[in-house]
């Protein structure tokens, strides 16, 4: 399975850009990389998955370097409400979607 | 958006006794969810994948005989913690996927169920 390493913690300033990294050296090729966060006592929530190309929504961009070996969560104007830990998780190849989360990034958004 | 719903949100119950949550897909069919359990300051460890209309698949150190999971329908799984202990006190939560578990398809997870056992 793909493991991915995230810094345990992050601070930001509200308003401005919040890039969160995540390494997955050991990603194979058919694997996508998901983000999901989670705000305190409540079920993860997704945000932005992709294989190869950078993709954008309305939450989050997310860019994944050449290699694959690494990706970085951009959110742009970060708010208040963005304070939350949030996962980067490499999908295990046909098991069904499963995800395994490791320990994600709790990031503190500051006024 | 594929909305997940888990019932109840919170509970508390006396050692020894068994107790039942329930994990429902609103809008659309899941023939996979999984389920996953919490501890306070800890991430989300995954014990079972629940398939419809057969056994569930538990993780490796997971007791299938005291976490019950049946997946009777296509937009129900439940998961029952037999003579539930203290130490089974947990934040339990449930996924599903939108697009029939697909590798391109995100889960989405209920908001959770608090489980105190005293």
């Amino acid at each position: 399975d793909a493991k991915t390493t995230q810094p345990p913690s992050m601070d930001c300033a509200e308003g401005r850009a919040a890039n969160l990294p995540c390494n997955h050296s050991t990603i194979s090729g058919n694997e996508y990389v998901y983000w999901y966060r989670q705000i305190h006592s409540q079920g993860p929530q997704y945000i932005i998955h992709g294989l190869k190309n950078n993709e954008t929504n309305e939450m989050a961009s997310l860019i994944i370097t050449e290699d694959r070996k690494s990706s970085t969560l951009i959110l742009p104007h970060a708010t208040l409400r963005d304070t939350a830990v949030y996962y980067c998780i490499v999908q295990i190849y046909n098991q069904g979607g499963k995800l395994i989360f490791g320990q994600g990034t709790e990031l503190s958004v500051k006024p | 958006g594929a909305v997940v719903s888990q019932h109840p949100s919170w509970v508390i119950c006396k050692s020894g006794t068994s107790v039942k949550i329930e994990c429902r897909s609103l809008d659309f069919q899941a023939t996979t969810m999984f389920w996953y359990r919490q501890f306070p300051k800890q991430s989300l460890m995954l014990m079972a994948t629940s398939n419809e209309g057969s056994k569930a698949t538990y993780e490796q150190g997971v007791e299938k005989d005291k976490f019950l999971i049946n997946h009777a329908s296509l937009t129900l799984s439940t998961l029952t913690v037999t003579s539930a202990h203290p130490e089974d006190s947990s934040f339990y939560i449930c996924s599903a996927s939108g697009g029939g578990a697909s590798y391109n398809s995100p889960l989405h997870f209920g908001n959770g169920t608090r489980l105190t056992v005293t």
